[in-house]
């Protein structure tokens, strides 16, 4: 069973609409979680970290995280057409320690015009 | 330009043959990753290394093993090529070794068969 994993799959979303999709760890070992996205062709890359509960923003994206639920949730406000892609939640264990991440699936997103 | 080269992009192989997949990184990260990324399965995390000669196994080690005598470059070798490590391999590295942000590269599609 994956130890991290997100839903929906797949979501559409209209330029200028709010995406928003979710992540939940199974693992109560995993507290500090990351998103990345990934473009086609391209390699992940991270857009934020959220370690503490609450809400944290950066520019048009807000992530929020629930350490009580280990549910963690990612919004995109005033989506672009650049922001179809592919979205990882990635968790890990540790705050301070490089071990490697635990990816989910994937969420993928789809801005259309 | 901060980034991580993978060498070769694209690369075809028999089964049985050994395979060298090779990355570099300009940032002096003292952490490196291998992650191999398959449709239903995500990413998942090959081999760690911390430094020059200082590798640990990852989630899925097993027919893999890896090569880090420089800080910059970081090798992932396939002895004897099986078709099930038919994927697209990800090097990424990481500054230090906490939890930051780990940066990719563009990847490299290995088919066996």
């Amino acid at each position: 069973q994956q130890k991290v994993q997100q839903s929906p799959e797949s979501l559409s979303v209209p330029e200028g609409g709010m995406a928003s999709f979710n992540c939940t760890s199974s693992d109560r070992n995993f507290q500090y979680f990351w998103w990345y996205r990934q473009h086609s062709g391209e390699g992940p890359k991270a857009l934020m970290s959220i370690f503490s509960d609450g809400d944290k923003k950066e520019g048009r994206f807000t992530a929020h995280l629930n350490k009580a639920s280990l549910h963690v949730s990612l919004h995109i406000r005033d989506s672009q057409p650049s922001d179809s892609a592919l979205y990882f939640c990635a968790a890990s264990e540790h705050s301070g320690y490089a071990q490697g991440l635990t990816f989910g699936l994937g969420t993928r997103v789809s801005v259309f015009p | 330009d901060m980034k991580v080269t993978q060498m070769p992009r694209y690369l075809i192989k028999r089964m049985g043959e050994n395979v060298l997949l090779e990355c570099g990184q300009d940032m002096s990260h003292e952490t490196m990753y291998w992650y191999r990324q398959d449709p239903g399965l995500g990413l998942q995390l090959i081999y760690i290394s911390y430094d020059v000669d200082s590798n640990s196994e990852g989630d899925i080690p097993k027919g893999y093993r890896v090569s880090r005598k420089k800080r910059e470059h970081f090798s992932l070798i396939l002895d004897s090529a099986k078709t099930n490590q038919t994927s697209v391999y990800f090097c990424a590295s990481s500054p230090g070794h906490t939890n930051t942000e780990v940066f990719f590269g563009k990847g490299t599609r290995l088919t066996v068969v």
